[in-house]
C-alpha cells in the first residue's frame, strides 16, 4: 500500500526539541524529493522545508530556518523533521508529503502529527 | 501572511460553474509553471488537484480545471457537487527556492 505514516508528535515546552518521522512504504522513496507542511489550529497550510531524492539539498522556510533540520534515511525509508527551540507559533499539525513531478506537487501526504508547544 | 492572495469564499449552487483565483508576483506564479491546487476538507490530509498550473493526477476529476495568465493562476470547478465543499490552497515555487500556499478558499455548495 502506498502511503506515508506521521510520527512523533505531542506537547513540549518552549525552548525545547522534537523530532517527527515519516515512513514512507509502496514506492520508491528514494526517487522522490520529500516535504514538510504544517497548519496551526483552524488555519492554511505552511510550507516548512523540502530534501532532494538523496538527502544532498535541503530548503526551509524563513520562519523555521536555522531551528529545523530535515534529513532522510533512504535505506529505512524514513523521513525525519528535528524541530528545536520550539515556540507556541511552531503549534501545527505536521503534514509530511511526496513530491510528485520536483515542482512541489504534493500528491501524497501522511496523515499528520499534532504538535503542541505551551508551557 | 501569504504573499499569494485568493479571495477568502466561493460559492455557488450545484450545477454552476466556479473560479477560484490565486495571484502571486513574477517571482512565484508568474514566473515558473510549478502552481498547485489542493482540496481539504475538515480534519483530512490536503489532497492534490491540479499540478504544474494545469495538469491532473490520476482519478482527479475532470470537472477540475487549471490555468494560469500571467501572475494569476485559476482553479475552476464545472457542474459543481455538494461533495465539492472544501477549502482549496493555491501552491507556487518561488524566485527563493522556497514554496508558498495561498491562504486557502472556503467554497459553499449552496
Amino acid at each position: 500500500q502506498v502511503q506515508l505514516v506521521n510520527s512523533g508528535g505531542g506537547v513540549v515546552q518552549p525552548g525545547t526539541s522534537l523530532r517527527l518521522s515519516c515512513a514512507a512504504s509502496g514506492f520508491a522513496f528514494n526517487n522522490y524529493p520529500m516535504h514538510w507542511v504544517r497548519q496551526a489550529p483552524g488555519k492554511g497550510l505552511e510550507w516548512v522545508a523540502v530534501i532532494s531524492y538523496d538527502g544532498n539539498l535541503k530548503l526551509y522556510a524563513d520562519s523555521v530556518t536555522g531551528r529545523f533540520t530535515l534529513s532522510r534515511d533512504n535505506s529505512k525509508n524514513t523521513l525525519y523533521l528535528r524541530m528545536d527551540s520550539l515556540r507556541p507559533e511552531d503549534t501545527a499539525v505536521y503534514y509530511c508529503a511526496r513530491d510528485l513531478s520536483g515542482g512541489g506537487a504534493h500528491d501524497l501526504w501522511g496523515q499528520g502529527s499534532l504538535v503542541t508547544v505551551t508551557s | 501572511q501569504s504573499v499569494l492572495t485568493q479571495p477568502a469564499s466561493v460559492s455557488a449552487s450545484p450545477g454552476q460553474s466556479i473560479t477560484i483565483s490565486c495571484t502571486g508576483t513574477d517571482s512565484d506564479i508568474g514566473g515558473y509553471n510549478y502552481v498547485s491546487w489542493y482540496q481539504q476538507d475538515p480534519g483530512k490530509a490536503p489532497k492534490l488537484i491540479i499540478y504544474n498550473v494545469s495538469d491532473r493526477p490520476s482519478g482527479v476529476s475532470n470537472r477540475f480545471s487549471g490555468s494560469k495568465s500571467g501572475a494569476t493562476a485559476s482553479l475552476t470547478i464545472s457542474g459543481l457537487q455538494a461533495e465539492d465543499e472544501a477549502d482549496y490552497y493555491c501552491s507556487s515555487y518561488t524566485s527563493s527556492y522556497i514554496y508558498v500556499f495561498g491562504p486557502g478558499t472556503k467554497v459553499t455548495v449552496l
